[in-house]
């Protein structure tokens, strides 16, 4: 069971670049969202989904879109990348409501945009 | 607003020693709380959860009780050892609130020598 799949692993980027980060689940989970992770920040959210068809906003949205055509992929699009963006990005999936569930994390992938 | 807040690290111990990262929160409603933990170049695990006040949630010795009256839910553990080398997150989602997203703490970096 591959459960939370998310590639590449690492990424440079030029600013301006525009790029997407794949993630893909297995279990059938309706729920799915991003994250990105900085030093002394935590994780913040970026964009989550409740299923298909269904996207919104987290807290940090400016700067990515999602869609999500399936139950199991979720990509993350970057349209012109920028330095603040450097970070570690977390995928996740939930087969419900996240917080009543568990949250299933992906490995991340690590992007440096210079 | 909803927010989580946990002590600074790093925290450094000798195997066997007696660990507590305390976590407190604060919430519009009434929150299910989180332990996360990941362990270098991983994503996060889930390590415990509580769903609602005076519960304990506990995993691989770890322990953590939900405590409405002082909105703490600091995690715990008897006798550590080298393996529990990780960052740990709190977390708190409400539930309904953005369909339950997680709202995480800073994490707290642990590192237990030999």
């Amino acid at each position: 069971n591959a459960g939370v799949t998310q590639t590449p692993k690492f990424q440079v980027l030029k600013t301006g670049q525009s790029m997407t980060l794949q993630c893909a689940q297995d279990m059938n989970h309706e729920y799915m969202s991003w994250y990105r992770q900085d030093p002394g920040m935590g994780l913040r959210l970026i964009h989550y989904s409740v299923g298909a068809g269904i996207t919104d906003q987290g807290e940090v949205p400016n700067g990515y879109n999602v869609s999500r055509s399936t139950t199991e992929d979720f990509p993350l699009r970057l349209l012109s990348a920028a330095p603040s963006q450097t970070s570690v990005y977390f995928c996740a999936s939930s087969p419900g409501l996240a917080g009543i569930r568990e949250q299933y994390f992906g490995p991340g992938t690590r992007l440096t945009v210079t | 607003g909803n927010s989580v807040t946990q002590m600074e690290g790093p925290v450094t111990l000798s195997e066997e020693a007696f660990l507590t990262i305390n976590c407190t929160y604060t919430a519009t409603g009434y929150p299910s709380l989180f332990w996360y933990v990941q362990y270098p170049g991983e994503g996060l695990q889930l390590l415990l959860k509580a769903t609602k006040a005076d519960d304990k949630g506990s995993n691989k010795g770890f322990e953590a009780t939900y405590r409405k009256e002082t909105t703490s839910f600091h995690l715990e553990k008897g006798s550590v050892q080298v393996s529990d080398s990780a960052v740990y997150f709190c977390a708190l989602s409400i539930y309904g609130g953005s369909q339950g997203n997680l709202i995480f703490g800073k994490g707290t970096k642990l590192s237990v020598k030999p």
